[in-house]
């Protein structure tokens, strides 16, 4: 089955820029998803297909997708964005939703 | 504006079984090709099945085959996921969330989850 590996953590001061990874097999034939995630609210989305920004969502959340491994890039980092992050992709091959472990962003 | 609403908390015994709703405004299910998503305490997200633009067909994680059941109801514009032989693992909010579409070129490729409904969270406990 096609995994998705994230970091547990990443920590960021208020200001500077947080990268976020999501490593997968090749993953640059995929489709990336992203989505935000605060305690007691439903996950939200904030890139998809590797680097489209919903509508809402601010121009700092921008995503690439290059050989192994996905990136979101949360610029100017606010405590607002404190939450947890998970990519996720649609493998063909086995036809299911792939998740990553999730990522949670600290901001120092 | 498009929302999901879906039913409410639900406490449950081991062995038992947990049916949940997740009702379209705005829209018909017809539009609204939906996903069921959970997270358990301290987990990440768990996609667990549904239904699959371009595939037009119900897809399910290995896992829960055979133990979970997934329908619509359209007149009532309203999705179920049904979970059986429910243990304490099953503990966990479930989401309802919409794929609005997929295209194929060579790979197919699916929309991420837009729409997701508020969760129902389930507790499984002697």
């Amino acid at each position: 089955s096609y995994v998705l590996t994230q970091p547990p953590s990443v920590s960021v001061a208020p200001g500077q820029t947080a990268r976020i990874t999501c490593g997968g097999n090749n993953i640059a034939s995929k489709g990336v998803h992203w989505y935000q995630r605060k305690p007691g609210q439903a996950p939200v989305l904030v890139v998809s297909h590797d680097y489209d920004r919903p509508s809402g969502i601010p121009e700092r959340f921008s995503g690439s997708n290059s050989g192994n491994t996905a990136t979101l890039t949360i610029s100017r980092v606010e405590d607002g964005d404190e939450a947890d992050y998970y990519c996720q992709v649609w493998d063909s091959s086995t036809e299911v939703v792939v998740f990553g472990g999730g990522t949670k962003l600290t901001v120092l | 504006q498009v929302h999901l609403v879906q039913s409410g908390a639900e406490v449950k015994t081991p062995g038992s079984s947990v049916k949940i709703s997740c009702k379209a405004s705005g829209g018909t299910l017809n539009s609204f090709p939906i996903s069921w998503v959970r997270q358990a305490p301290g987990q990440g997200l768990e996609w667990m099945g549904g239904i699959i633009p371009v595939y037009d067909t119900l897809k399910y994680a290995q896992k829960f085959q055979g133990r979970v059941t997934i329908n619509t109801d359209e007149s009532a514009s309203t999705a179920y996921l049904a979970l059986n032989s429910l243990t304490s693992e099953d503990t966990a909010v479930y989401y309802c969330a919409r794929v609005p579409g997929a295209y194929c070129s060579g790979e197919c490729f699916v929309d991420p989850f837009d729409i997701w409904g508020q969760g129902t969270m389930v507790t499984v406990s002697s």
